[in-house]
C-alpha cells in the first residue's frame, strides 16, 4: 500500500523567513497530493493541493512542487507569518482505492 | 464544499463500553472514510465507508472493534467496542465526491477512562 514519508518533523523560522517541508510517497500510481495545515484542537484545513498531471502550483505565499519521476512533493512557505505556525501533514491519493494517505505532520513554530 | 456535521465532539467512557460516533453531510458524497489520530500525531486512516456494504479495513483495524455503517450517500457512523484507554484518541470522518478535496469533520475527542 501507498506510504507517505514526511520532513523534518520540526521547522522553526524567523518571521519573514521562507520554510520548506518535503515529502515522498511511494505508489507510482498517486496521482493527488493535498497538503493541510492543522491548528491546535482544530480539524486539518486543506492550503493547497496538486494533482500529477501539473509540476508546480502557486497560491500567494504557498507553492507546491511535484516530481513525479523521483515520487517527491514539496511545500514551499514564503515570508512566514506566525499566524502560519502549525501542524502540516502532506498526503497521496491513489488512483483506484480514493484513499488518502498521510504523512507524519512537520510542527511549524514561526518566531516573530 | 461539504458541510460535515460530526457527534458526539467529546466524550469520556468507561473501559469495556462501546461508544458511536456520526457523520453527516450535507450533500451527497462519493467517499467517506474514517480516521484516527493520536495525541500529537498523524491522521491514521481506519477504513473506507462503502454505501450499502461492508466498509474495507486497512491494515491493524478489524471490524469487530470498529464496526462502521454507511446506509446511504450522505450518512455514516462508526462505533468504538469494548473500549480500552489505548482507544483514547480523535476520531475524524472524511468525506470527498470526484474531483474534489477531502473535507474533514470537526473530530471526536474520545477518552476512555
Amino acid at each position: 500500500g501507498e506510504n507517505v514519508e514526511q520532513h523534518p518533523s520540526t521547522l522553526s523560522v524567523q518571521e519573514g523567513d521562507s520554510a520548506v517541508i518535503k515529502c515522498t510517497y511511494s505508489d507510482s500510481a498517486s496521482n493527488y497530493f493535498p497538503w493541510y495545515k492543522q491548528e491546535l484542537g482544530k480539524r486539518p484545513q486543506l492550503i493547497i493541493d496538486i494533482r500529477s498531471n501539473v509540476g508546480e502550483k502557486k497560491d500567494q505565499r504557498i507553492a507546491v512542487t511535484l516530481n513525479k519521476t523521483a515520487k517527491h512533493f514539496s511545500l514551499h512557505i514564503t515570508e512566514t507569518q506566525p499566524e502560519d505556525s502549525a501542524v502540516y501533514f502532506c498526503a497521496a491519493r491513489g488512483a483506484g482505492g480514493f484513499k488518502t494517505i498521510f504523512g507524519a505532520g512537520t510542527r511549524l513554530f514561526v518566531k516573530a | 464544499s461539504a458541510v460535515i456535521s460530526q457527534k458526539p465532539s467529546r466524550d469520556i467512557c468507561q473501559r469495556g463500553t462501546s461508544l458511536t460516533i456520526q457523520c453527516q453531510v450535507d450533500s451527497q458524497v462519493t467517499m467517506m472514510f474514517w480516521y484516527r489520530q493520536q495525541p500529537g500525531q498523524s491522521l491514521t486512516l481506519i477504513a473506507t465507508a462503502n454505501q450499502g456494504s461492508e466498509a474495507t479495513y486497512e491494515s491493524g483495524f478489524v471490524i469487530d472493534k470498529f464496526p462502521i455503517s454507511r446506509p446511504n450517500l450522505t450518512f455514516s457512523t462508526l462505533t468504538v467496542s469494548n473500549m480500552s484507554p489505548e482507544d483514547s484518541s480523535i476520531y475524524l470522518c472524511s468525506v470527498f465526491a470526484m474531483n474534489t478535496e477531502a473535507f474533514f469533520g470537526q473530530g471526536t475527542r474520545l477518552t476512555v477512562v
